[in-house]
């Protein structure tokens, strides 16, 4: 158990569709990162907050955005969902910002 | 551009005898390298990290060597056992901007056979 939790564990939705995926980080981390794992795909950064502040973005779409809350837990809200967004979406959280900790993962299926 | 590679898919040994995984890297400001181990249905599991200015760094029964000038590193395992059976990742970091985003290989897929 890492002490990252992500809510839900399987998300199953519809094209055009919004959702929103929850991570809380392990106790004391202040940096979170949203990695996207697609079929046959590495782990793909796709943003970073750092004590409620974006601090960096990756290969992240327009329609996909971010948040971290003062109590340190964040959002990632997915909209107009297409097929093409089903994967596994990992929270991870770090304390130094190198060694991350990965929560379970979100599995979204579009459909 | 795949910036980490791991050219492998898979891998399989007999238990008790050595696992080598491989990792290549093109980014030479890569300062920090990381394995991490997947479990089906799991999130990755941190294992063992190496920073540019070591060449290599002993965790139990994990090994990391890191070959700057080739651009390589590589993750052993002795002795291999059944449980040790997963998908291994390599990752890479380059501080930019205050963030230190991972860079991910594709993974390999390790069978240890008892």
């Amino acid at each position: 158990d890492s002490g990252v939790t992500q809510t839900p564990k399987h998300l199953i939705t519809a094209t055009g569709q919004r959702v929103t995926l929850r991570c809380s980080p392990r106790s004391g981390d202040l940096s979170v990162y949203w990695y996207q794992q697609s079929l046959d795909q590495g782990l793909q950064f796709l943003i970073q907050y750092y004590n409620g502040e974006e601090r960096a973005k990756g290969n992240i779409l327009e329609r996909f955005s971010a948040q971290q809350f003062p109590d340190l837990h964040s959002e990632l809200n997915l909209s107009s969902l297409e097929l093409g967004d089903s994967a596994l979406y990992f929270c991870a959280s770090s304390v130094d910002g190198v060694e991350q900790y990965f929560g379970p993962g979100t599995r979204l299926t579009v459909t | 551009d795949q910036q980490v590679k791991q050219n492998s898919p898979s891998l399989s040994v007999q238990e008790g005898r050595i696992s080598i995984l491989n990792c290549d890297y093109t980014n030479s400001m890569f300062d920090y390298f990381l394995w991490y181990k997947k479990y089906p249905a799991e999130g990755p599991t941190f294992l063992i990290s190496i920073s540019s200015i070591k060449d290599k760094n002993e965790d139990g029964r994990f090994t990391v060597f890191l070959n700057k000038s080739a651009k390589h590193l590589s993750l052993h395992i002795v002795p291999s056992q059944p449980g040790d059976s997963a998908v291994y990742f390599c990752a890479a970091s380059a501080p930019q901007g205050g963030s230190e985003k991972l860079v991910f290989g594709k993974g390999t897929k390790l069978t240890v056979n008892p």
